[in-house]
C-alpha cells in the first residue's frame, strides 16, 4: 500500500489530453512538500519527467506539465503520442516516516488507444 | 554525459548475501547524494537507501534496515549496497540513483536484477 495513491491505469487516443492524479495527505503533499514525476517506458529505467511540482528537465517536451492542489498533484499530457505509453510514478517526501522520508506512488499505466 | 552502471546482481538463496556496485561517471560524484531504489517484478518503485555525498549520513527503508548497508568510495566514483540475510521478497531490479538536494532523482542507472530463490 503506497503512501501516495495513483490510479492503476488511464487511457487516451492520440492527440488527446490526459491527466493522472497523485493523492497524498497532510504529512506529505498537503504539508507543501514538492512532487516529482517519473516516466518508465517498458523494460527501461525510470526517467525524471517533472521536478519540483511543475518544472521540466531539459529535453522533456512542454506537452507534459504538473500541478498541485491541497493534498493532491496531477500530471497532464497534451497531444498524446504512441510513445507516451508508459508507467508514470509520482514521488514526494513524508514527514511522518522514518528514514529519508522518500515516498512513491504505486504508478499509473498509460495506454494510448 | 552522466552514467550510472550497476553490477553484482544475480541469483542467491534465501539467507545469502550479495553486494551491488554502481560505477558513476560524467559528473563530480563526490558532490552528490545517492540512493538505491528497487522495483519488484511487475510492481512499483520502492526507495531502499540513501547516502550523503561525504558518506557520513545514511538512511534505510524499514524493510531492509539491519540487513542492508549502503556505502560509497568517492575516490573510485562508486556506490555500493551490501545485502545480507536476503529474503525472497528482496527479489527486484535495484537502481542506482543520483539525488538532487535530498529532493528528487535526476539520473537512474539501468538496474541490476537480484533474484532470491531456493
Amino acid at each position: 500500500q503506497s503512501v501516495l495513491t495513483q490510479p492503476p491505469s488511464v487511457s487516451g487516443a492520440p492527440g488527446q489530453r490526459v491527466t493522472m492524479s497523485c493523492t497524498g495527505s497532510s504529512s506529505n503533499i498537503g504539508a507543501g512538500y514538492e512532487v516529482h514525476w517519473y516516466q518508465q517506458l517498458p523494460g527501461k529505467a525510470p526517467k525524471l519527467l517533472i521536478y519540483r511540482n511543475n518544472n521540466r528537465p531539459s529535453g522533456v517536451p512542454d506537452r507534459f506539465s504538473g500541478s498541485n492542489s491541497g493534498t493532491s498533484a496531477s500530471l497532464a499530457i497534451t497531444g498524446l503520442q504512441a510513445d507516451d505509453e508508459a508507467d508514470y510514478y509520482c514521488q514526494s517526501y513524508d514527514n511522518s516516516l522514518s528514514g529519508s522520508g522518500v515516498i512513491f506512488g504505486g504508478g499509473t499505466k498509460l495506454t494510448v488507444l | 554525459e552522466v552514467q550510472l552502471v550497476e553490477s553484482g546482481g544475480g541469483l542467491v538463496q534465501p539467507g545469502g548475501s550479495l553486494r551491488l556496485s554502481c560505477a558513476a561517471s560524467g559528473f563530480t560524484f563526490s558532490s552528490y547524494e545517492m540512493n538505491w531504489v528497487r522495483q519488484a517484478p511487475g510492481k512499483g518503485l520502492e526507495w531502499v537507501s540513501y547516502i550523503y555525498s561525504g558518506g557520513t549520513t545514511t538512511y534505510y527503508a524499514d524493510s531492509v534496515k539491519g540487513r542492508f548497508t549502503i556505502s560509497r568510495d568517492n575516490a573510485k566514483n562508486s556506490l555500493y549496497l551490501q545485502m545480507n540475510s536476503l529474503r525472497v521478497e528482496d527479489t527486484a531490479v535495484y537502481f542506482c540513483v543520483r539525488d538532487i538536494s535530498g529532493s528528487y532523482f535526476d539520473f537512474w542507472g539501468q538496474g541490476a536484477l537480484v533474484t532470491v530463490s531456493s
